[in-house]
């Protein structure tokens, strides 16, 4: 069965900071891996998606994510923190067949201090 | 495109009653999923279309929970004899077939009184 971690349910950044938010993952398969951003009473929008092409991954509003697969990790990174990232954030995991239903993090709350 | 879009944004019910949510996904996604989201938690699975066929349901889905997607267009989810467990955000996702990624509404919120 695949499952997500993320390491730490809380982060807090300073407005101009590097953001670090970690994602680990465990697939018996090659996996398909997601970050999703959600604010509050909203949906998930997509930052960006890995699916074994280049193992760094650039994505919406200056995020990017690197696929490590031997430390089966895929960490989401941003240089300059801004106010408006403030937000939660989910790592996901899916299967490239079948249903490729998303299995989710428990997800990270970012605070963006000015 | 225009989104997917979730109706209602909202449902205040009280236990024991019956409740439906409904879900249009994006006019060109054959994909459809169902999730729920409990406060501090991400998404959970809870079943999948294709078109109007569905074909897979979690264990999560008790026999109070039934999901129909008649025309392969829109989808409902009904629960039955609601319990205050079933309090959650139901978010709805659509996506094209081959690996494309999921497209999220804004969910319906239920609370049960």
């Amino acid at each position: 069965a695949q499952s997500v971690t993320q390491l730490g349910s809380h982060v807090s950044v300073s407005e101009g900071a590097l953001v670090l938010l970690r994602c680990n993952y465990s697939s018996s398969v090659p996996p398909y891996l997601f970050w999703y951003v959600q604010y509050p009473n909203q949906g998930l929008q997509l930052l960006l998606k890995y699916t074994s092409a280049a193992t760094l991954v650039k994505g919406i509003n200056g995020f990017e994510a690197e696929f490590k697969k031997s430390e089966t990790s895929f960490h989401l990174t941003k240089p300059s923190a801004h106010m408006s990232d403030a937000a939660e954030y989910f790592c996901a995991v899916s299967d490239y067949q079948g249903a490729q239903k998303l299995v989710f993090g428990q997800g990270t709350r970012l605070t963006i201090n000015p | 495109d225009t989104g997917v879009s979730q109706d209602p944004r909202h449902k205040i019910t009280k236990r024991g009653q019956n409740v439906t949510f409904r879900c249009d996904p994006i006019s060109e996604h054959n994909r459809l999923y169902w999730y729920r989201q409990t406060l501090g938690q991400g998404p959970e699975f809870l079943t999948y279309f294709q078109n109007e066929a569905q074909l897979e349901k979690s264990r999560l889905l008790s026999d109070r929970f039934s999901a129909e997607r008649p025309k392969g267009s829109f989808s409902t989810l009904e629960i039955q004899r609601t319990e205050q467990g079933d309090s959650a955000m139901y978010l709805c996702a659509s996506s094209r077939q081959g690996n494309q990624p999921q497209h999220f509404g804004d969910g319906t919120r239920l609370s049960i009184l």
